[in-house]
């Protein structure tokens, strides 16, 4: 069974103060990790794929990367607007196309 | 990017009602559409998984004859909640995804479903 775990559960940030929320996985054989974000009341953003250890993608302040057995989600130079819940999800190679989804982390950033 | 519309946004209604939600892909054609269900502070769960034409594959747990899914065409899937009670009140959430594999899911906005 596939699992995504993410941490911090919550995590709050000053204004231009970079860090970097985790998502670890198993999975059977990894076909896809992918990063959403989820604004209140809204649903999911996609932000990135990533199909390979060592895969990177960036985005305006946002750079996710991946190993075998995590990805981060780095954040440089916060910015208010980029409070929000981050979500990882994965999906492996057992056939189904749907994604199972870690808990996410509740990113606040203050001015 | 690829575009979801999710309708209602928002519903309330006495128990008892059956409550249908549309979810919609504007400009590309899904073929598998998932519904989810989030509560507060936590990640969605999958409900089902609807492949255009097809009946629906229900997660464990999930009653089909509760929650009816039809996908009839590429750019609509229905949820219809039948004879909602106060317990089904949640978050529901729709998302497509196109004829290649590893594409990624695009989300609908969702419909707060709230039952008296």
């Amino acid at each position: 069974e596939d699992q995504v775990t993410q941490s911090p559960e919550a995590l709050r940030l000053q204004e231009g103060e970079s860090s970097s929320l985790n998502c670890s996985y198993t999975v059977s054989g990894l076909r896809g990790l992918f990063w959403y974000r989820q604004d209140p009341g809204k649903g999911p953003e996609f932000l990135f794929t990533l199909y390979s250890a060592g895969e990177e993608k960036e985005k305006e302040r946002l750079k996710a990367t991946l190993t075998k057995k995590e990805s981060f989600l780095h954040i440089t130079a916060p910015k208010p607007e980029d409070s929000a819940t981050y979500l990882c999800a994965v999906r492996g190679h057992t056939g189904r196309r749907a994604l199972t989804f870690g808990s996410g982390t509740r990113l606040q950033v203050q001015p | 990017g690829a575009v979801v519309s999710q309708h209602p946004s928002r519903v309330i209604c006495k128990s008892g009602t059956s409550v249908k939600i549309e979810c919609r892909s504007l400009d590309f054609q899904a073929t598998t559409m998932f519904w989810y269900r989030q509560f507060p502070k936590q990640s969605l769960m999958l409900m089902a998984t609807s492949n255009e034409g097809s009946k629906a594959t229900y997660e464990q747990g999930v009653e089909k004859d509760k929650f009816l899914i039809n996908h009839a065409s590429l750019t609509l899937s229905t949820l219809t909640v039948t004879s909602a009670h106060p317990e089904d009140s949640s978050f529901y959430i729709c998302s497509a995804s196109g004829r290649e594999r590893d594409q990624p899911q695009h989300f609908g906005d969702g419909t707060r479903l709230s039952i008296l």
